[in-house]
């Protein structure tokens, strides 16, 4: 299994510019997730989705947009890059239902908006 | 709604114990711990679900105490490989996963 899988995993964006950050599990995994990470600041939450056709705000969606298509892609969406969505942004999945399962990570995309 | 970690930093000796600790305004319904590396991805420490919960991982152990919504994680012989960034993540209603700001741990020889 290659569990998470994101690409690029680096991009440099002038100000303006979209692009999509690809995600994709094969783990079957019902709930997926996209965070950003600041120094110093945690991982926010931008968007999630418990199942494919299903997705939901996170703590910080501005300037984002997602899709689950499939079970196994979780596409992230910038639309008119600005300089503060320069960040780190990891995809995360689990396996969801209850009791809680524990997030598997991706490698992370690292972006430059300049 | 983001959980509040503490300490921010902490500095320790190899051998010596720590204490980090994550605190919440709303009910819990579960607290994942996880740890980053410099440059890499975070990764999964372990899940508490319960009030009064205990769960251990080698040397690291944390506890769950549901009415105070808190919960902390401890450290124990600390090791070099122990250095990194925790980060706890807190569950309000069995979907999303808020984390906090995280806490900086860095082991000397």
């Amino acid at each position: 299994n290659a569990g998470v899988t994101q690409t690029p995993k680096f991009r440099i964006l002038k100000i303006g510019q979209s692009m999509t950050l690809q995600c994709t599990q094969d783990m079957n995994h019902n709930y997926m997730y996209w965070y950003r990470q600041d120094p110093g600041m945690g991982l926010k939450l931008i968007y999630y989705s418990v199942g494919a056709g299903i997705t939901d705000k996170g703590e910080v969606p501005n300037g984002y947009n997602v899709s689950r298509s499939t079970t196994e892609d979780f596409p992230l969406r910038l639309e008119l890059a600005a300089p503060s969505q320069t960040s780190v942004y990891f995809c995360a999945s689990s396996r969801g239902q209850a009791p809680t399962s524990p997030l598997h990570f991706g490698n992370g995309t690292r972006l430059t908006v300049t | 709604q983001q959980p509040v970690q503490s300490p921010q930093a902490v500095i320790l000796r190899e051998g010596e114990d720590a204490v980090i600790n994550c605190s919440s305004s709303k009910a819990l319904y579960s607290v994942h711990w996880y740890r980053q590396k410099h440059g890499e991805a975070p990764v999964f420490l372990m899940i508490l679900l319960k009030g009064g919960e205990q769960k251990g991982h080698d040397k690291i152990s944390a506890s769950f105490n549901e009415k105070k919504q808190q919960s902390s994680l401890y450290l124990t012989a600390s090791q070099l490989s122990y250095s990194g960034t925790y980060f706890c993540g807190t569950e309000y209603n069995g979907d999303k996963i808020i984390f906090g700001k995280g806490t900086r741990l860095h082991i000397l020889p």
